[in-house]
C-alpha cells in the first residue's frame, strides 16, 4: 500500500541548531514534493516544492533534499529559532495524478532558548 | 478577500443532522480543494474542483458528503445524517490553476470549519 511516513514523535532542539524533519514514501512515483508549515489551530502553508529531477533546493534558512532512490526527503531549517516551532508537513503529487496532493501526518518541531 | 475565508469556523451539531460547510477561494483561483484533518493526522484529501465541475471526488467518503460549486467560485461542502466519526476540521484550499506536473500547485489554506457531532 502507498504511504508517507513523517516521524510523529515532536523533534525538540535547541535555538541556533539545525532541525532536520524526514519525509519517507513507499509505492509513491511523485512528480514532485512539498512542505508546509502549520501552526496549531491555522491551515497549512507553503514553505517549498521539490521535483522529482531536483536534489536540492533552498529558501533563506530552509533546505530541501530529495533523493528518489531512497524514496525520501529531508527538511532542514538552520539557525532555529523559537518562533520555527510548529508542525511540518509534506506532501506528495503522484506522476499521472492532477491535482491529488496527498499529505503525511506532520512532525512538530518545538524549539527551545 | 485576501485568503481563501471558510465559515462557519466551529460547528457543533449533533448526530443525524445536516451540515454545510462554505468556502471562498481567493479570487480568480480556478481550483478548490477540501481536505479533512483529523487530531495528530495530516489533511486528507475529499474533491477537488476545476472552475464549476468535480475533477476528482475519489476522497469523499460515502454519500453522506457532497460538495458543491455553481459559480466557479465559493464552494460549499454538504454532510448529511452526521456521525460522531465525522468530527474533524475541514480545510478549504485553492490555487491558481490544478495541481500538475508543470506547474507547482502550491495550495492556499484557509483556516478551517471545526466540526463537532455530539
Amino acid at each position: 500500500s502507498q504511504k508517507i511516513e513523517q516521524n510523529s514523535e515532536a523533534l525538540n532542539i535547541q535555538e541556533g541548531k539545525t532541525a532536520t524533519l524526514t519525509c519517507n514514501y513507499t509505492n509513491y512515483s511523485p512528480a514532485y514534493l512539498q512542505w508546509y508549515r502549520q501552526d496549531p489551530g491555522r491551515g497549512p502553508v507553503f514553505l517549498l516544492l521539490i521535483r522529482e529531477n531536483e536534489k536540492e533546493k533552498r529558501k533563506e534558512r530552509l533546505k530541501v533534499t530529495f533523493d528518489t532512490t531512497l524514496k525520501q526527503s529531508l527538511f532542514h531549517i538552520t539557525a532555529s529559532q523559537p518562533a520555527d516551532s510548529a508542525t511540518y508537513l509534506c506532501a506528495l503529487l503522484k506522476t499521472g495524478t492532477a491535482s491529488k496532493l496527498t499529505f503525511g501526518t506532520g512532525t512538530r518541531l518545538q524549539v527551545t532558548l | 478577500g485576501a485568503g481563501v475565508s471558510q465559515t462557519p469556523s466551529n460547528k457543533v451539531t449533533e448526530k443525524g443532522k445536516y451540515v454545510e460547510l462554505r468556502c471562498d477561494p481567493i479570487s480568480g483561483h480556478t481550483a478548490l480543494y477540501w481536505y479533512r484533518q483529523s487530531l495528530g493526522q495530516g489533511p486528507e484529501f475529499l474533491i477537488y474542483f476545476q472552475g464549476t465541475g468535480a475533477a476528482d471526488d475519489s476522497g469523499l467518503p460515502n454519500d453522506r458528503f457532497f460538495a458543491v460549486r455553481p459559480e466557479g467560485s465559493v464552494s460549499t461542502l454538504k454532510i448529511q445524517r452526521t456521525e460522531r466519526g465525522d468530527s474533524a476540521v475541514y480545510l478549504c484550499a485553492s490555487s491558481l490553476r490544478a495541481s500538475g506536473i508543470s506547474n507547482t500547485g502550491e495550495l492556499f489554506f484557509g483556516e478551517g470549519s471545526r466540526l463537532t457531532v455530539l
